[in-house]
């Protein structure tokens, strides 16, 4: 049963645009969340992270959006750069497990000049 | 500084032999985990070392096994390997226990024929 989801496996968006990545988790132990982009024979980057005490986390050109309730986070990209056509994986984590990483299947971002 | 380092790149064993795996973390890194990418299950949590000690453990048979020297430096050994054990072996260290941001490596390659 996977906890983590990304429900799209895919994403196309123009140069410029936003791009709106979804993850959703079933685990309310949750309380930690963090997103990474893989690059084809690169090993997973760590972009942004939020702890469940916030709704928001901005980093430059990205921002993670927490809903507790609705088990729900999403991470925006504007605007968007061809530089930023990778896979994304959304990840979560419980303080009572740590270490313990639980990573959904990706979802792979492209944007097209 | 120097990323997170794993060797070999590439690796390719017959059905029941064994195989160790190394990674070393970034330099004052302390904790070390370890996770299986495969196409069909995504990024799956193998086991944390912290103070060479394992901190956590994921849902893998005894096969796969692990440890952590002083120096940080961690190795990962899958004995009796299956064809199923074909996938990416990705290390990531963090400054603390808990891998909130952790930093990975471009992982090994291991095929099993």
């Amino acid at each position: 049963d996977q906890q983590v989801k990304q429900n799209s496996p895919s994403l196309s968006v123009q140069e410029g645009r936003i791009s709106i990545l979804n993850c959703d988790y079933t685990n309310s132990m949750f309380d930690y969340f963090l997103w990474y982009k893989k690059y084809p024979a690169e090993g997973p980057t760590f972009l942004i992270s939020i702890s469940s005490i916030k709704d928001k986390n901005e980093d430059g050109r990205f921002t993670v959006f927490l809903n507790k309730s609705a088990k729900h986070l999403s991470l925006h990209i504007v605007p968007s750069q061809p530089g930023d056509s990778a896979v994304y994986f959304c990840a979560a984590m419980s303080s009572g497990s740590q270490g313990n990483l639980i990573f959904g299947k990706g979802t792979k971002l492209s944007v097209k000049p | 500084k120097a990323g997170v380092t794993q060797t070999p790149r590439y690796l390719i064993k017959t059905r029941g032999q064994q195989v160790t795996l190394s990674c070393s973390p970034i330099s004052g890194h302390r904790s070390v985990s370890w996770y299986q990418q495969t196409p069909g299950q995504g990024l799956q949590f193998l086991f944390e070392y912290f103070s060479e000690t394992q901190r956590n453990k994921g849902n893998f048979p005894g096969r796969f096994s692990g440890r952590q020297f002083s120096n940080s430096r961690s190795e990962m050994n899958v004995s009796t390997l299956e064809l199923g054990d074909s996938a990416l072996y990705l290390c990531a260290s963090s400054r603390i226990q808990g891998n909130t941001e952790a930093f990975f490596g471009q992982g090994t390659r291991l095929t099993v024929v």
